[in-house]
């Protein structure tokens, strides 16, 4: 067990619609990360927020929009679906302010579009 | 820009065979990470590297770093089933840049 807790494990929606994915990071970690990974593929960074403010932005589409709260859990918005944004979402988090620390990641939350 | 290239991508052992995975990076990078990722799973920490020439060995796996290379390897020794997974590397400067994964079968 991570300590990085991800819901839903598992989301069944129509495209169209939008979903909110939560990430409560390890206690004590600053940073948090959401990545994508599509059926057989690797991981794209989507966005990175550290104490709440955004740190760095990866292959983001504009449909997707994400937050760090004050209690530092973290949201990912993802509007407008569509079938080709089926795939395993992961939260990771860490500590520092880059990520040169090591990530530890969510079971992640596996997102179906039909 | 930095880049990180994992070959093979694909890898098919059988039991008790000896193998490398290489990490290839294309700058300088700060320290180098290794994953495991088994099917719908999770990702797990394998191994942080934080200089040159270090090594580190848990089990059946060994990585070691060579930063003036810019190369990283992660061998497997006398392969077991239970290692079957996708294993990714991932390199660090002011983001963390990761590997395509190789995906490791091993056979009885």
């Amino acid at each position: 067990d991570s300590g990085v807790t991800q819901t839903p494990k598992h989301l069944i929606t129509a495209t169209g619609q939008r979903v909110t994915l939560r990430c409560s990071p390890r206690s004590g970690d600053l940073s948090v990360y959401w990545y994508q990974q599509s059926l057989d593929q690797g991981l794209q960074f989507l966005i990175q927020y550290y104490n709440g403010e955004e740190r760095a932005k990866g292959n983001i589409l504009e449909r997707f929009s994400a937050q760090q709260f004050p209690d530092l859990h973290s949201e990912l918005n993802l509007s407008s679906l569509e079938l080709g944004d089926s795939a395993l979402y992961f939260c990771a988090s860490s500590v520092g302010r880059t990520d040169t620390g090591e990530l530890f990641f969510g079971e992640g939350s596996r997102l179906t579009v039909l | 820009e930095l880049k990180v290239e994992q070959n093979p991508l694909f890898l098919s052992m059988q039991e008790g065979k000896n193998y490398t995975i290489y990490c290839n990076y294309s700058t300088t990078s700060d320290r180098l990470y290794w994953y495991r990722q088994d099917p719908g799973k999770s990702l797990e920490s394998l191994f942080v590297l934080l200089s040159n020439g270090a090594v580190k060995q848990e089990g059946r796996l060994m990585a070691s770093l060579d930063t003036k290379a810019r190369l990283s390897t992660l061998h497997i020794t006398a392969a077991v089933h239970d290692l079957s997974a996708t294993y990714f590397c991932a390199a660090s400067n002011y983001q963390l840049i990761w590997g395509a994964g190789t995906k490791l079968i091993i056979k009885p």
